[in-house]
Protein backbone atom coordinates (compact mmCIF):
# COMPACT_ATOMS: atom_id res chain seq x y z
CA UNK A 1 0.00 0.00 0.00
CA UNK A 2 0.81 3.66 -0.69
CA UNK A 3 3.41 4.38 2.23
CA UNK A 4 4.21 8.31 3.43
CA UNK A 5 7.43 8.99 5.39
CA UNK A 6 8.02 11.61 8.00
CA UNK A 7 11.45 13.05 9.77
CA UNK A 8 12.21 13.27 12.51
CA UNK A 9 9.81 11.55 14.52
CA UNK A 10 10.62 13.74 17.44
CA UNK A 11 12.80 16.66 17.71
CA UNK A 12 13.63 18.78 21.03
CA UNK A 13 14.89 22.44 20.38
CA UNK A 14 15.60 25.66 22.30
CA UNK A 15 12.97 28.78 21.44
CA UNK A 16 13.96 31.11 18.64
CA UNK A 17 15.37 28.12 16.60
CA UNK A 18 14.04 26.62 13.50
CA UNK A 19 12.95 23.03 13.00
CA UNK A 20 12.45 21.27 9.38
CA UNK A 21 10.43 18.51 8.64
CA UNK A 22 10.28 16.76 5.71
CA UNK A 23 7.75 14.20 4.50
CA UNK A 24 8.02 11.83 1.46
CA UNK A 25 6.15 9.48 -0.69
CA UNK A 26 7.99 6.30 -0.80
CA UNK A 27 5.81 4.78 -3.58
CA UNK A 28 3.77 6.94 -5.08
CA UNK A 29 3.48 11.01 -6.81
CA UNK A 30 1.85 13.38 -4.59
CA UNK A 31 0.59 16.74 -6.20
CA UNK A 32 -0.50 17.40 -2.78
CA UNK A 33 0.19 17.08 0.74
CA UNK A 34 -1.42 17.77 3.83
CA UNK A 35 0.05 19.22 6.80
CA UNK A 36 -1.76 18.82 10.22
CA UNK A 37 -1.33 19.63 13.68
CA UNK A 38 -2.25 17.76 16.78
CA UNK A 39 -2.47 18.60 20.59
CA UNK A 40 -2.45 16.14 23.19
CA UNK A 41 -5.89 14.12 23.12
CA UNK A 42 -7.34 16.21 20.74
CA UNK A 43 -8.48 16.16 17.04
CA UNK A 44 -5.77 16.84 13.58
CA UNK A 45 -6.36 20.60 12.68
CA UNK A 46 -5.39 21.17 9.38
CA UNK A 47 -2.90 23.57 8.87
CA UNK A 48 -2.07 24.31 5.13
CA UNK A 49 -2.30 22.39 1.81
CA UNK A 50 1.01 22.02 0.14
CA UNK A 51 1.09 21.93 -3.59
CA UNK A 52 3.76 20.72 -5.68
CA UNK A 53 5.68 23.46 -7.75
CA UNK A 54 3.29 26.35 -6.29
CA UNK A 55 2.56 28.11 -3.05
CA UNK A 56 0.56 26.00 -0.18
CA UNK A 57 -2.97 27.03 0.92
CA UNK A 58 -2.86 27.84 4.31
CA UNK A 59 -6.09 27.26 6.40
CA UNK A 60 -7.51 30.53 8.50
CA UNK A 61 -5.36 31.21 11.41
CA UNK A 62 -2.24 29.91 10.72
CA UNK A 63 0.88 32.37 10.12
CA UNK A 64 2.16 31.31 6.52
CA UNK A 65 5.53 32.90 7.40
CA UNK A 66 5.91 30.87 10.98
CA UNK A 67 5.02 27.80 9.01
CA UNK A 68 6.86 27.77 5.94
CA UNK A 69 6.03 24.67 3.82
CA UNK A 70 7.82 23.67 0.23
CA UNK A 71 6.64 20.77 -1.82
CA UNK A 72 9.82 20.78 -4.32
CA UNK A 73 9.15 17.63 -6.12
CA UNK A 74 6.02 15.26 -6.25
CA UNK A 75 7.07 13.22 -3.20
CA UNK A 76 8.74 15.58 -0.93
CA UNK A 77 6.74 18.28 1.23
CA UNK A 78 8.94 20.16 3.63
CA UNK A 79 7.35 22.30 6.89
CA UNK A 80 9.44 24.89 8.74
CA UNK A 81 8.60 25.77 12.19
CA UNK A 82 10.30 29.14 12.14
CA UNK A 83 11.77 30.99 15.09
CA UNK A 84 10.09 28.42 17.67
CA UNK A 85 8.19 29.04 20.89
CA UNK A 86 7.30 26.60 23.35
CA UNK A 87 3.67 26.89 22.21
CA UNK A 88 4.30 25.40 19.18
CA UNK A 89 5.35 22.19 21.12
CA UNK A 90 2.68 19.90 19.34
CA UNK A 91 2.65 16.74 17.01
CA UNK A 92 3.07 17.77 13.43
CA UNK A 93 1.56 14.98 10.93
CA UNK A 94 1.85 15.08 7.42
CA UNK A 95 -0.11 12.99 4.77
CA UNK A 96 -0.46 12.58 1.44
CA UNK A 97 -3.98 11.30 -1.31
CA UNK A 98 -3.19 9.87 -4.81
CA UNK A 99 -6.08 12.10 -5.53
CA UNK A 100 -9.51 14.09 -4.63
CA UNK A 101 -12.06 11.73 -2.73
CA UNK A 102 -9.01 9.38 -1.98
CA UNK A 103 -7.92 8.21 1.35
CA UNK A 104 -5.44 9.70 2.92
CA UNK A 105 -1.49 8.30 3.86
CA UNK A 106 -0.48 9.32 6.84
CA UNK A 107 3.20 10.04 7.92
CA UNK A 108 4.20 8.52 11.38
CA UNK A 109 4.64 11.88 12.52
CA UNK A 110 6.40 14.48 14.41
CA UNK A 111 6.46 15.30 18.11
CA UNK A 112 8.24 18.94 18.39
CA UNK A 113 9.35 20.12 21.70
CA UNK A 114 10.07 23.77 22.18
CA UNK A 115 12.36 24.37 25.38
CA UNK B 1 -13.93 26.93 9.56
CA UNK B 2 -13.65 23.48 10.49
CA UNK B 3 -17.05 21.97 11.63
CA UNK B 4 -16.77 18.70 12.62
CA UNK B 5 -18.70 17.31 15.10
CA UNK B 6 -17.69 13.88 17.10
CA UNK B 7 -19.52 12.77 19.91
CA UNK B 8 -18.94 11.43 22.43
CA UNK B 9 -15.73 12.11 23.32
CA UNK B 10 -14.56 9.58 25.25
CA UNK B 11 -16.15 5.84 25.50
CA UNK B 12 -15.40 3.12 28.40
CA UNK B 13 -16.90 -0.16 27.56
CA UNK B 14 -16.49 -3.82 28.85
CA UNK B 15 -15.32 -6.03 26.21
CA UNK B 16 -18.39 -7.73 24.46
CA UNK B 17 -20.20 -4.31 24.91
CA UNK B 18 -20.92 -2.62 21.64
CA UNK B 19 -20.34 1.22 21.05
CA UNK B 20 -20.89 4.04 18.67
CA UNK B 21 -19.57 7.47 17.39
CA UNK B 22 -21.40 10.06 16.02
CA UNK B 23 -20.53 12.49 13.02
CA UNK B 24 -21.72 15.77 12.24
CA UNK B 25 -21.22 18.45 9.01
CA UNK B 26 -22.92 21.52 8.72
CA UNK B 27 -22.43 21.20 5.28
CA UNK B 28 -23.21 18.90 2.81
CA UNK B 29 -19.99 16.46 2.16
CA UNK B 30 -19.01 14.52 -0.82
CA UNK B 31 -17.32 12.13 1.02
CA UNK B 32 -16.72 10.92 4.72
CA UNK B 33 -13.63 8.77 5.78
CA UNK B 34 -12.94 6.97 9.27
CA UNK B 35 -9.63 6.77 10.90
CA UNK B 36 -8.70 4.83 13.45
CA UNK B 37 -5.45 6.06 15.90
CA UNK B 38 -3.76 3.94 18.41
CA UNK B 39 -1.94 5.43 21.31
CA UNK B 40 1.41 7.37 20.35
CA UNK B 41 0.71 6.34 16.49
CA UNK B 42 -0.59 8.08 13.27
CA UNK B 43 -4.46 7.60 12.33
CA UNK B 44 -4.60 4.66 9.48
CA UNK B 45 -7.19 5.04 6.81
CA UNK B 46 -10.59 2.41 8.17
CA UNK B 47 -13.24 3.07 5.12
CA UNK B 48 -14.00 6.12 3.03
CA UNK B 49 -18.46 6.70 2.47
CA UNK B 50 -19.42 8.39 -0.52
CA UNK B 51 -23.39 7.73 -1.66
CA UNK B 52 -26.66 8.79 0.29
CA UNK B 53 -27.62 6.51 2.48
CA UNK B 54 -24.35 4.44 2.17
CA UNK B 55 -23.94 1.52 4.59
CA UNK B 56 -20.59 -0.63 4.73
CA UNK B 57 -19.34 -3.21 6.87
CA UNK B 58 -15.97 -4.82 8.03
CA UNK B 59 -16.49 -7.43 10.08
CA UNK B 60 -17.71 -6.05 13.39
CA UNK B 61 -17.68 -2.90 12.41
CA UNK B 62 -20.83 -1.08 10.62
CA UNK B 63 -20.52 2.99 8.83
CA UNK B 64 -23.40 4.59 7.75
CA UNK B 65 -23.54 7.66 5.69
CA UNK B 66 -26.73 9.69 6.12
CA UNK B 67 -29.19 10.31 3.46
CA UNK B 68 -28.49 13.98 3.25
CA UNK B 69 -24.53 13.37 3.48
CA UNK B 70 -24.45 15.53 6.50
CA UNK B 71 -24.27 12.65 9.11
CA UNK B 72 -21.84 9.41 9.87
CA UNK B 73 -21.25 6.78 12.39
CA UNK B 74 -19.45 3.86 13.22
CA UNK B 75 -20.24 0.90 14.92
CA UNK B 76 -18.79 -1.71 16.29
CA UNK B 77 -20.27 -4.89 18.19
CA UNK B 78 -18.77 -6.76 20.62
CA UNK B 79 -16.00 -4.67 20.90
CA UNK B 80 -12.75 -6.39 21.70
CA UNK B 81 -9.44 -4.76 23.29
CA UNK B 82 -7.75 -4.74 20.23
CA UNK B 83 -10.22 -1.72 19.66
CA UNK B 84 -8.92 0.59 21.81
CA UNK B 85 -7.92 3.55 20.22
CA UNK B 86 -9.39 7.15 18.87
CA UNK B 87 -11.56 7.03 16.13
CA UNK B 88 -11.83 9.90 13.27
CA UNK B 89 -14.15 10.91 11.08
CA UNK B 90 -12.84 13.50 8.65
CA UNK B 91 -15.25 15.09 5.96
CA UNK B 92 -14.30 16.47 2.73
CA UNK B 93 -16.04 19.12 1.31
CA UNK B 94 -15.40 18.27 -2.81
CA UNK B 95 -12.68 20.95 -3.07
CA UNK B 96 -10.67 19.80 -6.19
CA UNK B 97 -7.94 19.67 -3.69
CA UNK B 98 -9.39 17.18 -0.90
CA UNK B 99 -8.83 18.54 2.15
CA UNK B 100 -10.14 16.90 5.32
CA UNK B 101 -11.62 18.15 8.02
CA UNK B 102 -11.47 15.76 11.20
CA UNK B 103 -13.77 15.55 13.79
CA UNK B 104 -12.28 15.81 17.55
CA UNK B 105 -12.33 11.72 17.44
CA UNK B 106 -13.67 9.38 20.36
CA UNK B 107 -11.52 7.88 22.46
CA UNK B 108 -12.27 4.26 22.78
CA UNK B 109 -11.55 1.60 25.86
CA UNK B 110 -12.15 -1.18 26.48
CA UNK B 111 -12.09 -3.21 29.41
CA UNK B 112 -11.16 -7.12 29.56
Amino acid sequence: GAVVSQHPSWVICKSGTSVKIECRSLDFQATTMFWYRQFPKQSLMLMATSNEGSKATYEQGVEKDKFLINHASLTLSTLTVTSAHPEDSSFYICSAGQGANSPLHFGNGTRLTVT
Amino acid sequence: GQQVMQIPQYQHVQEGEDFTTYCNSSTTLSNIQWYKQRPGGHPVFLIQLVKSGEVKKQKRLTFQFGEAKKNSSLHITATQTTDVGTYFCAGDRGSTLGRLYFGRGTQLTVWP
